[in-house]
């Protein structure tokens, strides 16, 4: 079965420090990653997914399959980073979240 | 355009009591699906449906039922509410992959979410 892990349920950093939030995942089949986020009193949307290799907001994430990992990193936090974040991964016709990371940027 | 749409925004049942949570979409997307959020769980996916007339049961169905009778509208019913029912639930929306592949989702778009606690 599919599993995704984040291990840090909050996250609290100084802003423009740099932010790495992690994302572990097991499958059996080909993975397909995603993270979502959601601000506060806002609804939980997508910030990015692996098969794009984009930056979203200054955001980058990359699929280690040796490590089975898929890490958002961001160079310089900013306060508006602040908000709730989960990864995602395709199982079929469906998406297996992880718990959540809460990131916190302070001034 | 609304997107996804949630009724109601907030509930309160007691035990053993019954309701429908409805969710709407007006963005003709085949695949719809709910989800339950709770505090260091994340998002679980009680059922799904990949087209009108269908539907699917994701990791939690246990205690919900859920129906598409409309393309359009997806509801989540609870027969007899227990308090572990406590949650915050979102509904979120999808099309299919390209050409309809299984396995290759879209983004999926949802709902502002429906706070629901049961007494």
């Amino acid at each position: 079965a599919q599993r995704v892990t984040q291990p840090e349920k909050l996250l609290s950093v100084f802003k423009g420090a740099p932010v790495e939030l992690k994302c572990n995942y097991s499958y059996s089949g080909s993975p397909e990653l995603f993270w979502y986020v959601q601000y506060s009193r806002q609804r939980l949307q997508l910030l990015l997914r692996h098969i794009s290799r984009e930056s979203i907001k200054g955001f980058t994430a990359d699929l280690n399959k040796g490590e089975t990992s898929f890490h958002l990193k961001k160079p310089f936090a900013q306060e508006e980073d602040s908000a709730m974040y989960y990864c995602a991964l395709n199982a079929g016709n469906m998406l297996t979240f992880g718990g959540g990371t809460r990131l916190m940027v302070k001034p | 355009n609304a997107g996804v749409t949630q009724t109601p925004k907030f509930r309160v049942l007691k035990t053993g009591q019954s309701m429908t949570l409805l969710c709407a979409q007006d963005m003709n997307h085949e695949y719809m699906y709910w989800y339950r959020q709770d505090p260091g769980m994340g998002l679980r996916l009680i059922h799904y449906s990949v087209g009108e007339g269908t539907t699917a049961k994701g990791e939690v169905p246990d205690g919900y039922n859920v129906s598409r009778l409309k393309k359009q509208n997806f509801l989540l019913g609870l027969e007899s509410a227990a308090p572990s029912q406590t949650s915050v639930y979102f509904c979120a929306s999808s099309y299919p992959g390209q050409g309809g592949l299984a396995g290759d989702l879209y983004e999926q778009y949802f709902g502002p979410g429906t706070r629901l606690t049961v007494t």
